[in-house]
């Protein structure tokens, strides 16, 4: 089976323009998770998708972040606008709804330079 | 979800069992301990996740204590390709939880 796919794999921007990020889960994954790691600090976790609906959002940084999940496929992950802080790699990560847990399936991140 | 402590960093000879230790003293019963890995800018990789009983599938071995306050991941003939950060994390027994990430430990295999 394909596994998590994200796109772009780089983005580089200039502070103050929009970026989306895409995630396309696993086939069938309910479960759809964003994380981000910032230079030199802990992985993240920013927010977590049932199908379309955010079941927590407890770590999105402020208002510039917008995350969907339109029809409970593919989510975006948008910045707008971009500050220098953002810079980092943003990981997408999905799993299927079953009793007991499953573990997470990561995709290989977008890494995100804004100058 | 329960804190783990790792060390750091650690080094192993390639070839030989590689034994990377977690400490959870604060775990729940409902709680399980994943681990995962990664390697340098890749994706985090999934390797095991047990909650009572050891456990070993194609990549490690989770021996987990039967206090469940500590657990070790195992991997039996460590190659290059084994250097990576390693997570040791608990995760409660609830479908779609996310997972919390720490500092986990560096471990250098070197031939």
């Amino acid at each position: 089976e394909a596994g998590v796919t994200q796109f772009p794999s780089h983005s580089v921007i200039e502070k103050g323009q929009t970026v989306t990020l895409r995630c396309d889960p696993i086939s069938g994954h309910d479960n759809l998770y964003w994380y981000r790691r910032v230079m030199g600090k802990e992985i993240k976790f920013l927010l977590h998708f049932v199908k379309e609906s955010k079941q927590d959002e407890s770590g999105m940084p402020n208002n510039r972040f917008l995350a969907e999940r339109t029809g409970g496929t593919y989510s975006t992950l948008k910045v707008q606008p971009a500050e220098l802080e953002d810079s980092g790699v943003y990981f997408c990560a999905s799993s299927p709804i079953r009793l007991g847990n499953s573990p997470l399936h990561f995709g290989n991140g977008t890494r995100l330079t804004v100058t | 979800d329960a804190k783990t402590t790792q060390p750091p960093s650690m080094d192993c000879a390639e070839g030989r069992a590689a034994n990377l230790p977690c400490n959870h003293s604060t775990i729940s019963g409902n709680e399980y301990v994943y681990w995962y890995r990664q390697i340098h800018s890749q994706g985090p990789q999934y390797i095991i996740h047990g909650l009572k009983n050891n456990e070993t599938n194609e990549m490690a071995s989770l021996i987990i204590t039967e206090d469940r306050k500590s657990s070790t991941l195992i991997l039996p003939h460590a190659t290059l390709r084994d250097t990576a950060v390693y997570y040791c994390i608990v995760r409660v027994e609830r479908t779609g939880t996310a997972l919390i990430f720490g500092k986990g430990t560096t471990l250098s295999v070197s031939s």
